[in-house]
């Protein structure tokens, strides 16, 4: 099945400073890699996502950069700001055949200093 | 995000005792699933369904038992709890979108989750 490896488990930043996630992934055939952000308390919700025949996607300070060859992937933060304080999730998929499951990294706890 | 709820929203519970985690969904989706969170471990997938009248199981199902009578109930059972399954519970079911031009895929909503203390 598939493994998903997520670093750094923690991360510190000041504001404005930028912020990178990353994930490594071990099923070649997965195609679907989302980001959740989950507030202290709340629950998971997607941020942004990205499919395997794209290399980078980007929302606003938001970006996702995808290597199909050496399996990884990573999250960006631009300009971090407080409210960027949370625990981020990546996870892969194969989207196919009726199967939408997905498996998650461990988690980054992100900390962003005023 | 509506259209997924889960009750109770906690939970104290002597070990020994059978507990059911409900979980609902009014969004007419196939598929629901079952996580736990543990800190440093992240969501962990305890069981699934793929559509009404089918389960199966997923990363730590041992303890655990699911049922899926129809398209909206996904109920989480605990037979006989024990301290280890102290955990945070997310309920969560995907809307399978399609965009032009791509494969379909998964966009997952979460329920609220269930915090459940087994002492």
């Amino acid at each position: 099945g598939e493994n998903v490896e997520q670093h750094p488990s923690t991360l510190s930043v000041q504001e404005g400073d930028s912020a990178v996630i990353k994930c490594t992934y071990s099923d070649s055939a997965s195609n679907y890699f989302p980001w959740y952000k989950q507030e202290l308390g709340k629950r998971p919700q997607l941020i942004i996502d990205i499919r395997s025949n794209v290399g980078e996607k980007k929302d606003q300070r938001i970006a996702v950069t995808l290597n199909k060859t050496a399996k990884h992937f990573s999250l960006h933060i631009t300009e971090t700001q407080p409210e960027d304080s949370a625990v981020y999730f990546c996870a892969a998929a194969y989207s196919g055949a009726g199967s939408y499951q997905l498996t998650f990294g461990k988690g980054t706890k992100l900390s962003v200093i005023p | 995000i509506a259209g997924i709820t889960q009750a109770p929203t906690s939970q104290i519970l002597a070990a020994g005792r059978r507990m059911t985690l409900r979980c609902t969904q009014d969004m007419r989706h196939n598929a629901m699933y079952w996580y736990r969170q543990d800190l440093g471990l992240g969501l962990r997938l305890i069981h699934y369904s793929n559509t009404a009248g089918t389960t199966g199981k997923g990363e730590v199902p041992d303890g655990y038992s699911v049922s899926r009578a129809n398209t909206d109930d996904f109920p989480l059972t605990l037979a006989s709890a024990v301290p280890s399954q102290t955990s945070v519970y997310f309920c969560a079911s995907p809307l399978i979108r399609e965009r032009p031009g791509l494969a379909r895929y998964n966009e997952q909503f979460f329920g609220p989750g269930t915090r459940l203390t087994v002492l």
